[in-house]
């Protein structure tokens, strides 16, 4: 069963911090992984995917690596700003049999917190 | 604009009855999905959907039930069988193995 851990479960960093949220899978047979944001009530909105050819993608001040023989992947959020506070949550696209049913495994997410 | 609808945003029922919840999107995405979100345990898949006409069970699928009778739309109905319906609850469209998009959600309360 595919397994996808974050750590830590909350974060507090002072405005203007270089930060980093990690999220590991247990399953190597890893297709994409997904990093999203979710405000307090709110749907999820999308930040980067990153296919299983892929080590990295870059949005702004945001970097997501991949690492599939090590089961981890990696957000830098560079410069943070109070309205980066929300929650991140990352999920992994399995394989099955070399095929992708499309099907995410969230992690519990980590709670953000950017205090001016 | 190209998106995905949930509606309503807030649903409250009395125990025993059946809701249904829509989901449509206008991204022209094959596959659909709809997963569960109570506080501290994250996003748990419901059902999901590859193609019209098609879908499967995710890991969550006991007292719910689905039909993709069209492309751009997916609805759940939670059925009475649900031992615990009230949570947050989120559609999410795809092209099959690239980016999901979410929809608002809507939050379920049965008393």
């Amino acid at each position: 069963k595919q397994e996808v851990t974050q750590i830590p479960a909350a974060l507090s960093v002072p405005e203007g911090e270089n930060l980093v949220l990690n999220c590991s899978f247990t399953d190597s047979a890893i297709y994409n992984l997904q990093w999203f944001r979710q405000d307090p009530g709110k749907g999820l909105t999308s930040l980067l995917l990153i296919q299983s050819s892929q080590r990295e993608q870059t949005s702004g001040r945001l970097n997501a690596s991949l690492d599939k023989s090590s089961g981890r992947s990696t957000l830098y959020i560079a410069a943070s700003q109070p309205g980066d506070s929300a929650t991140y949550l990352c999920a992994g696209g399995f394989n099955a049999g070399g095929t992708s049913y499309g099907k995410l495994t969230f992690g519990q997410g980590t709670i953000l917190t950017v205090h001016p | 604009d190209g998106g995905i609808t949930q509606s309503p945003k807030y649903l409250f029922r009395k125990e025993g009855q059946n809701v249904t919840l829509s989901c449509e999107q206008n991204l022209n995405h094959d596959a659909m999905y709809w997963y569960r979100q109570d506080p501290g345990q994250g996003l748990r898949l419901i059902y999901y959907s590859q193609i019209v006409n098609d879908f499967q069970k995710g890991d969550i699928a006991e007292g719910y039930s689905v039909s993709r009778e069209k492309k751009e739309s997916f609805p759940l109905t939670v059925t009475s069988a649900q031992k615990n319906p009230t949570a947050f609850y989120l559609c999410a469209s795809s092209i099959l193995g690239y980016e999901q998009y979410f929809g608002p959600g809507t939050r379920l309360t049965v008393t």
